[in-house]
């Protein structure tokens, strides 16, 4: 158990629906990072924020969105589905140092989103 | 189980044996290597990490070797156990500065009793 946690672990939805996914990072974590994994993309990284504030962004589509909270805990926002959005959604979290040098990250279970 | 990917290269080793799974990097100011290991269902687990300016570093029973000039990243597990078998993942962070991890296709590792 990495100490992330992310709900729900499955969720089923139709095209054009939005649907909203939930992490909460390691106690002590201030950066939580969001990953895609599908079949033919293998893991994509999407977005980043440390501390509340966005730090780096990846292969994130506009029709998604993220935030995190004061609490550190973060959600993804998916919207306007499409049925290539069907992918494993992981989020990770790493202690964060506010230079930004790189340190390790910690996967949670992730979230198995189907749009049908 | 899930499956995590199709056509993945794919490593078959006996129980007992040592494997070695390569991973090739793409970008020479790489500073920050790890390997995750994914079983079916579940979410990338850290296994050991090394710095650039490393070339080997050991775990237990993994040992991570980094070839800077051949941009060549291997894992290597001594003892190989059926609960071993999962998917390798080697990643890298490209971007100097910012903890972004780019990652490889992965290879699947299959350990007969």
């Amino acid at each position: 158990d990495s100490g992330v946690t992310q709900t729900p672990k499955h969720l089923i939805t139709a095209t054009g629906q939005r649907v909203t996914l939930r992490c909460s990072p390691r106690s002590g974590d201030l950066s939580v990072y969001w990953y895609q994994q599908s079949l033919d993309q293998g893991l994509q990284f999407l977005i980043q924020y440390y501390n509340g504030e966005e730090r780096a962004k990846g292969n994130i589509l506009e029709r998604f969105s993220a935030q995190q909270f004061p609490d550190l805990h973060s959600e993804l926002n998916l919207s306007s589905l499409e049925l290539g959005d069907s992918a494993l959604y992981f989020c990770a979290s790493s202690v964060g140092v506010a230079g930004g040098r790189t340190d390790t990250q910690y996967f949670g279970p992730g979230t198995r989103l189907t749009v049908l | 189980g899930e499956s995590v990917g199709l056509h993945l290269p794919t490593l078959s080793v006996q129980e007992g044996d040592n494997s070695i799974i390569n991973c090739a990097y793409s970008n020479s100011a790489s500073d920050y290597f790890i390997w995750y290991k994914q079983e079916s269902g579940k979410g990338p687990q850290f296994i050991i990490d090394i710095r650039s300016n490393m070339d080997k570093r050991q775990g237990q029973r993994v040992t991570v070797l980094l070839n800077k000039t051949v941009k060549h990243l291997s894992l290597q597990i001594a003892a190989t156990q059926p609960g071993d078998s999962a998917v390798y993942f080697c990643a890298e962070n490209i971007r100097s500065g910012y903890s972004t991890l780019t990652f490889g296709k992965g290879t699947m590792l299959l350990v007969s009793p």
